[in-house]
């Protein structure tokens, strides 16, 4: 069963800011939240992690409120190459080593 | 460095027949993860490993999956008298033993059972 919810697809336009946002209202203490890209017949890949507030690196932001239920993905100036799923990554409350993807949010980037 | 390598990258079967897919984790990463993917959905966790043992099976979906790891290395997943519905891509992950920390995919094995 998922741990997280995430919106199915989402639409945009080149240049533009994207944001997703994933629920994970069952979130652990110890456990962090990951995001990962996904291209048709290619493994995941990894885009970035955090655990509280904000973390930034040179492909997006991730942004966690003090409660932790959820975070927020914003990748900034969206080009037609982040055309992509995305998945939304957290510990199973059970164990933080088996790690349950969510539905993925299917991102279309137009000209 | 090399990444996470899996063989064979496609692999075609008859309904009935064994397969074996083999995974290469990352030189010094402990954990170990299989997943599978059906046409056009969502990663669906299998079983993990820590060193060489699997203290979570739960995602197997029948008596016919099996996997194993040796040397704190590679790993096999082997799939008995495959069915249809078994055809996906079966992908392997690896990741240092540490809690979080975000695992390295490999590219999968498209499985296409006949």
């Amino acid at each position: 069963l998922a741990k997280t919810t995430q919106p199915i697809s989402m639409d945009s336009y080149e240049g533009q800011e994207v944001n997703i946002t994933c629920s994970h209202n069952n979130i652990a203490t110890n456990d962090y939240i990951t995001w990962y890209q996904q291209f048709p017949s290619q493994g995941p890949r990894f885009i970035i992690q955090g655990y509280k507030t904000k973390v930034t690196n040179e492909v997006a932001s991730l942004f966690i409120p003090a409660d932790r239920k959820s975070s927020t993905l914003s990748l900034p100036r969206v080009s037609l190459s982040d055309t992509a799923v995305y998945y939304c990554l957290v510990g199973d409350e059970d164990s933080s080593y088996k790690l349950i993807f969510g539905s993925g949010t299917r991102l279309l980037v137009r000209p | 460095g090399a990444g996470v390598s899996q063989s064979p990258s496609n692999k075609v079967t008859e309904k009935g027949k064994d397969v074996e897919l083999r995974c290469d984790p990352i030189s010094g990463h402990t954990a170990l993860y299989w997943y599978r993917q059906r046409l056009g959905q969502g990663l669906e966790f299998l079983i993990y490993f820590q060193g060489n043992s699997a203290p979570d099976k739960s995602g197997l979906p029948s008596d016919r999956f099996s996997a194993e790891r040796t040397g704190e290395s590679v790993s096999t997943l082997t799939i008995q008298r495959t069915q249809q519905e078994d055809s996906a891509v079966y992908l392997c992950a690896s990741s240092l033993h540490q809690p979080g920390l975000a695992p390295y995919f490999g590219p999968g094995t498209r499985l296409t059972v006949l």
